[in-house]
């Protein structure tokens, strides 16, 4: 199975902070990777789709970006509405991996 | 628009059973696999495994083969996950989702297994 290695496991930033989470593959997925937000007692949420692809709905402030086998999460400016958890899903081989998410709190 | 209904919260003793539904709303049902995700606080997410909503097929995780059996009722744009012989650490919130690549995921049941 893939390995998806998320980092941090948690971290708090300040509104207006530039905000980065990884996750690294152990195997190639290409850019088959969808980022999720995830709210307290709620579904997770699509942001990023094929690795860069903004979802529907979802704010300018959002990107996803490839370093060979690093993908990555950033929120340029944070707000406090994107407290949240965050995961990675590979969907380039089943089975479908995640990572094992990011906490993500406001200071 | 798209919409995953899901059955409610399941309390169920060890060793029994329980089946969980996701009626699909809004698209073409046949058109799009269905998947499923459990998510626990220790494990996080995990992939179960897709059906193809218009054959039948499926392919699983080989964690849950055993574990969970999906089924579909195309009459009524259902789809079923039966999980069998229970124990403590099928609790968890399970989730269908849109597709074998799952993008629109219903609330999810919490399935709770304590004598």
């Amino acid at each position: 199975d893939i390995q998806m290695t998320q980092s941090p496991s948690s971290m708090s930033a300040s509104l207006g902070d530039r905000v980065t989470i990884t996750c690294q593959a152990s195997q190639d997925i290409g850019n088959n990777l969808i980022w999720f937000q995830q709210k307290p007692g709620k579904s997770p949420r699509p942001m990023i789709y094929y690795a860069t692809n903004l979802a529907n709905g979802v704010p300018s402030r959002f990107s996803g970006s490839r370093s060979g086998s690093d993908y990555s999460l950033t929120i340029s400016s944070l707000e406090s509405e994107d407290m949240a958890d965050y995961h990675c899903l590979q969907y380039k081989q089943y089975p479908l991996t995640f990572g094992s998410g990011t906490k993500l709190e406001i200071k | 628009q798209v919409q995953l209904q899901q059955s409610g919260a399941e309390l169920a003793k060890p060793g029994s059973s329980v089946k969980i539904s996701c009626k699909a709303s809004g698209y073409t049902f046949t058109s799009y696999y269905i998947s499923w995700i459990k998510q626990t606080t220790g494990q996080g997410l995990e992939y179960i495994g897709y059906i193809n909503t218009g054959s039948g097929g499926t392919n699983y995780n080989e964690k849950f083969k055993g574990k969970a059996t999906l089924t579909v009722d195309k009459s009524s744009s259902t789809a079923f996950m039966q999980l069998s012989s229970l124990t403590p650490d099928d609790s968890a919130v399970y989730y269908c989702a849109r597709g074998n690549n799952p993008y629109n995921w219903g609330q999810g049941v919490m399935v709770t297994v304590s004598s």
